[in-house]
């Protein structure tokens, strides 16, 4: 079974409007984080927000906010005012915690592709 | 300061050779990771090195792939009699720790593989 499951192959967002990424994960650990990267057409896997299992609050950074349902499973990823440098894959992933043999290594979506339009 | 690096960017090479693709982690970061990705299987992760502390291969797909990290810094993977499905972006990542779950890793520009 997925871990990660990212249901949105691509999406579009008019600029300037807001945009919510779907992410849901399967863990039978109490102890989680979850991450959200973004990926331009460069390649390059840059780190936007994290969300820790036994944090109480939504983790918000700048433009960018987690929408942390843990009943659910679900941490989406809300971008407000969306630019057209958001323009990018997103990734969501997860890490669980380190238990012998397992050493955090990320867990990854298959991901979402965003397209901003002006 | 410098982020991770890679190289090459780009490898082309043919079937049946060995490549070897470098990574140079954050200065001070005791914890490194090697993931590939590729169309097919998304973002996979290959190997795990943590300061002196033998490495988890568990992700690796074959014995034609290895890793090794000297002096706790710069790391190498290393693949032997490439194939054409071994032809992929290969990103390494660093973390300053392991233990917390905040620890963020921060990803290299990733090394383009591809195996004619």
């Amino acid at each position: 079974a997925q871990k990660i499951t990212q249901t949105q192959p691509g999406m579009f967002v008019q600029e300037k409007e807001a945009v919510t990424l779907d992410c849901t994960y399967d863990t039978s650990d109490p102890s989680y984080g979850l991450f959200w990267y973004k990926q331009p057409s460069s390649g390059e896997m840059i780190f936007l927000i994290y969300q820790g299992s036994y944090d109480q609050q939504n983790a918000t950074e700048g433009r960018y906010s987690l929408n942390f349902q843990k009943a659910r499973k679900s941490a989406n990823l809300v971008i407000s005012a969306s630019q057209l440098g958001d323009s990018a894959m997103y990734f969501c992933a997860m890490r669980e915690r380190n238990y012998g043999g397992s050493q955090g290594n990320l867990i990854f979506g298959k991901g979402t592709k965003l397209s901003v339009k002006p | 300061g410098a982020g991770v690096s890679q190289s090459p960017s780009n490898k082309v090479t043919e079937k049946g050779k060995d490549v070897e693709l470098r990574c140079d982690p954050i200065s001070g970061h005791t914890a490194l990771y090697w993931y590939r990705q590729s169309l097919g299987q998304g973002l996979e992760f290959l190997i795990y090195f943590q300061g002196n502390s033998a490495p988890d291969k568990s992700g690796l797909p074959s014995d034609r792939f290895s890793a090794e990290r000297t002096g706790g810094s710069v790391s190498t993977l290393t693949i032997q009699r490439t194939q054409q499905e071994d032809s992929a972006v290969y990103l390494c990542a660093s973390t300053p720790k392991v233990g917390g779950g905040a620890d963020t890793q921060y990803f290299g520009p990733g090394t383009r593989l591809t195996v004619l």
